[in-house]
């Protein structure tokens, strides 16, 4: 089973609502990642967590929080987000973090009004 | 740091057609990736092929890695190829090019 899951699909929430944004997969993967991908425009990389511990933050701000509760599971949590947040957000795991294949999620579509 | 660059940016195929892409990237390559975005945004591992060839019913990809370049064939186009490719390579996190719009006609 290659699948990575995200829940939700879309969300729609104002400047000042607080949400997340969860991911899970079991393929026993020890790395996950959260991209951004902005219309027209490639996935950038927000966080890679390595081993249940954040090993890379690509300068992103405070109101962006991630969590890894577990080696199955990743979360993101959002607050006083702005219109240009935006984007769809995609969840991506793989074996060991270094050069192996990354599985991406289906994705969650971010509307900030 | 890592500079991937894929072309054609567009292309637009009548069903049944045969195609390449093309993707360059600027540094030795550890993991490179092709994968195709529907339109519903689900990004789909293609190939994982730092070197060499591989092939996949219809796709076929090839990475020459001394020269630096990763093609993507398709054949026998279907609309549902209709899509954007993307190439990716990995140097401490995996950097994609621009991609390419596919779009298959009927």
């Amino acid at each position: 089973d290659t699948e990575v899951t995200q829940t939700p699909k879309h969300l729609v929430m104002g400047m000042t609502n607080k949400k997340s944004l969860k991911c899970e997969q079991h393929m026993g993967h020890r790395a996950m990642y959260w991209y951004k991908q902005k219309a027209k425009k490639p996935p950038e990389l927000m966080f890679v967590y390595s081993y249940e511990k954040l090993s890379i933050n690509e300068s992103v701000p405070s109101r962006f929080s991630p969590e890894c509760p577990n080696s199955s599971l990743l979360n993101l949590h959002l607050h006083a987000l702005q219109p240009e947040d935006s984007a769809l957000y995609l969840c991506a795991s793989s074996q060991d973090g270094r050069t192996d294949t990354q599985y991406f999620g289906p994705g969650t579509r971010l509307t900030v009004l | 740091g890592i500079q991937v660059e894929q072309s054609p940016p567009d292309l637009i195929l009548q069903e049944g057609a045969n195609s390449t892409l093309r993707c360059n990237f600027s540094d030795s390559v550890n993991n490179l990736q092709w994968f195709h975005q529907n339109p519903w945004g689900q990004l789909i591992n293609l190939f994982y092929i730092p070197s060499g060839t591989k092939q996949n019913g219809r796709l076929s990809a090839t990475t020459v890695a001394t020269e630096r370049y990763s093609l993507l064939y398709i054949s026998s186009s279907q609309t549902t190829d209709s899509g954007v490719y993307f190439c990716a390579q990995y140097g401490n996190k995996l950097v994609f090019g621009a991609g390419t719009i596919l779009r298959v006609k009927s």
